[in-house]
């Protein structure tokens, strides 16, 4: 079983939906939960993070973690054909540690 | 401020070879990390340096890959020799101090070995 798991899509919606990602996890010592975007043929984009439990918003961009259910996800409001990317959960326990990343999600936001 | 700089972005080499990729993380980052993709899998760790030394090396597939960071600034992946299953994308990333969640990624060298 992988520690982190995220499904790779290809998910498509129209400009201005709401879009939710999401991913689930197995290690409880996990404490710093990162969302990063990435284009093609680029490398990943920090997003934003969490620390432990609870949301975290950055404009259209929220993040929430629930650690009792071991599930991360990422909200994107109005979506905008830019964001159209792969989005990918990551995760470390802080540390030395190392970061352990899902599969990604492909996202495509149709004007 | 450059980012994190990765050279080739792109290399394609024959089984048996050798591939010598190199990282410039953002000026000031002690912390230097190395990563793999392969196809249809997921981002991978590979090793991380605290300056010029090694702090983990545990996501190192095999003692094919060799990798050095000569005083504590740019660093170099060296893969030799080259196999099929090296393929993939090579990412590299820095941070200050161990704030890894805030890490900086470069644009990846893509490798293809035939």
């Amino acid at each position: 079983q992988k520690e982190v798991e995220q499904d790779p899509g290809p998910l498509s919606v129209p400009e201005g939906a709401i879009v939710s990602l999401n991913c689930t996890y197995s290690n409880s010592a996990f404490q710093y939960f990162m969302w990063y975007r990435q284009y093609s043929r680029k490398g990943p984009e920090l997003l934003m993070y969490t620390y432990s439990s609870g949301n975290k918003e950055d404009g259209r961009f929220t993040a929430q973690v629930d650690k009792s259910s071991k599930y991360i996800s990422l909200f994107i409001r109005d979506s905008q054909p830019s964001d159209s990317a792969t989005y990918l959960c990551a995760t470390h326990s802080g540390g030395y540690q190392k970061v352990t990343f899902g599969t990604g999600t492909k996202l495509q936001v149709i004007p | 401020e450059a980012g994190v700089t990765q050279f080739p972005s792109h290399s394609v080499i024959e089984k048996g070879q050798t591939v010598t990729l190199r990282c410039d993380p953002i000026s000031g980052h002690d912390n230097l990390y190395w990563y793999r993709r392969v196809m249809g899998k997921e981002i991978k760790f590979l090793l991380h340096f605290v300056k010029e030394s090694k702090q983990d090396e545990s996501g190192m597939p095999n003692n094919r890959f060799l990798a050095e960071r000569t005083g504590g600034t740019y660093s170099t992946l060296k893969v030799q020799p080259a196999e099929l299953e090296d393929s993939g994308v090579y990412f590299c990333a820095s941070s200050q101090d161990l704030r890894v969640h805030e890490a900086f990624f470069g644009q990846g060298t893509r490798l293809t070995v035939v």
